[in-house]
């Protein structure tokens, strides 16, 4: 069963920081990975999708690498602002059988920026 | 506007009190599932569905029932609701093309 670990649980950072958050994966056989951002008791927000087949994705300041292989992706914040402050998770998209495939979710990263 | 909607936003409930949490999607899109946010737990899937009167469990579907009668809608149902269903729910809906999850605003329920 795919498991999903992501560190550290909570970052803090003084604005204007770069910096990278975490995700792990144990299975590697992966459809995509997803990026979210969710404020508190909010939704989630689709930050950057990567595909299987892809190294990495760019929006804006932010840039998010996926090594398949090692069971690895990152997310890099360049230049954070306080806006930035939320939850990130992340999630690996793996097949499940019956020709579904099955969306598994980290914990998330906790940020927060320091004006 | 792509969307994914969810209603009610917030419901505050009792025990054993059934109740239903409709979902729906106007992407055109195959896939839909439920999911509850826990704190500590993470996100966690309850039900999926592959298409239309295609459905299936996901890691907690205890409590729950789904269906999938039309391909835009995909209602979450408590028969009997108890008190450690009290969560936040996410509906998300994705396409067989593999362009992403998109999520609805979700559903906080309390269960009394």
């Amino acid at each position: 069963k795919q498991e999903v670990t992501q560190i550290p649980a909570a970052l803090s950072v003084p604005e204007g920081e770069n910096l990278v958050l975490n995700c792990s994966f144990t299975d590697s056989a992966i459809y995509n990975l997803q990026w979210f951002r969710q404020d508190p008791g909010k939704g989630l927000t689709s930050l950057l999708l990567i595909q299987s087949s892809q190294r990495e994705q760019t929006s804006g300041r932010l840039n998010a690498s996926l090594d398949k292989s090692s069971g690895r992706s990152t997310l890099y914040i360049a230049a954070s602002q306080p806006g930035d402050s939320a939850t990130y998770l992340c999630a690996v998209r793996g097949y499940s059988g019956a020709g579904s495939y099955q969306l598994t979710f980290g914990k998330g990263t906790k940020l927060s920026v320091i004006p | 506007e792509a969307q994914v909607t969810q209603n009610p936003r917030y419901l505050i409930t009792v025990t054993g009190k059934k109740l239903t949490v409709t979902c729906s999607q106007n992407m055109n899109h195959e896939y839909m599932s439920w999911y509850r946010q826990d704190p500590g737990l993470g996100l966690r899937q309850i039900y999926y569905s592959m298409n239309v009167e295609v459905t299936d469990k996901g890691d907690v579907p205890e409590g729950y029932k789904v269906s999938r009668k039309e391909k835009r809608n995909f209602p979450l149902i408590l028969e009997s609701p108890s008190p450690n269903q009290t969560s936040l729910y996410f509906c998300a809906s994705s396409s067989t093309s593999g362009m992403g999850e998109f999520f609805g605003p979700g559903t906080r329920l309390t269960v009394l």
